[in-house]
């Protein structure tokens, strides 16, 4: 199946500091970008849907001006975490899927800790 | 709106015992059911999908059947290896498009 990666794997950062993961479809062209964040014990839940080169699409409740999702290219989009706090601790998983497939493929994941 | 709902976990199996993993799930219109697993370290991966009522998705042993009438998509396979030890999600899409909307996850220990 197509690979998709994300760097970094864990990143640990200081409140009110700001962290960037990437996500890289690394052997497909991925039309659409999506954004999870799951906490221990709960499912995946979706934050935001990007399209390459339009402007992000944010689930209710999730702050966009925090959560900013950058999606310039086919094969990368970023997600960041703005002015990180501790409740913002969590393991982020991005997914990508192309034009003629719903099939969504996901990365390994990113966990963040904020101190 | 959407949900799904799995049975909590873990699971802890021998090696060949029979699985099942419930998973029931409640929908506007008519979804397509999947479900994925993760293994250690990696990201989730598509086991097997059914698109509609009746149909029977199978991959790798693994089997489930859509059942409109239970709203009911439980994940089978009759004889379990250690190599599946996995969490597993089960997930329905809606609408035609690729959102997905997630169980939250089974995790199933096979040991010798």
């Amino acid at each position: 199946g197509a690979v998709v990666s994300q760097h970094p794997s864990r990143v640990i950062c200081k409140s009110g500091t700001s962290v960037k993961i990437e996500c890289r479809s690394l052997d497909f062209q991925a039309t659409t970008m999506f954004w999870y964040r799951q906490f221990p014990k709960k499912s995946l839940m979706l934050m935001a849907t990007s399209n390459e080169g339009s402007k992000a699409t944010y689930e209710q409740g999730v702050e966009k001006d925090k959560f900013l999702i950058n999606h310039a290219s086919l094969t990368l989009s970023t997600l960041t975490v703005t002015s990180a706090h501790p409740e913002d601790s969590s393991f982020y998983i991005c997914s990508g899927a192309g034009l003629t497939s719903y099939e969504q493929y996901f990365g390994p994941g990113t966990r963040l800790t904020v101190t | 709106g959407d949900s799904v709902t799995q049975m909590e976990g873990p699971v802890t199996l021998s090696e060949e015992a029979f699985l099942t993993i419930n998973c029931t799930y409640t929908a506007t219109g008519y979804p397509s059911l999947f479900w994925y697993v993760q293994y250690p370290g990696e990201g989730l991966q598509l086991l097997l999908k059914a698109t509609k009522a009746d149909d029977k998705g199978s991959n790798k042993g693994f089997e489930a059947t859509y059942r409109k009438e239970t709203t009911s998509f439980h994940l089978e396979k009759g004889s379990v290896q250690v190599s599946d030890s996995a969490v597993y999600f089960c997930a329905l899409s809606t609408g035609g498009g690729n959102k997905l909307t997630f169980g939250t996850g089974t995790q199933l220990k096979v040991e010798l």
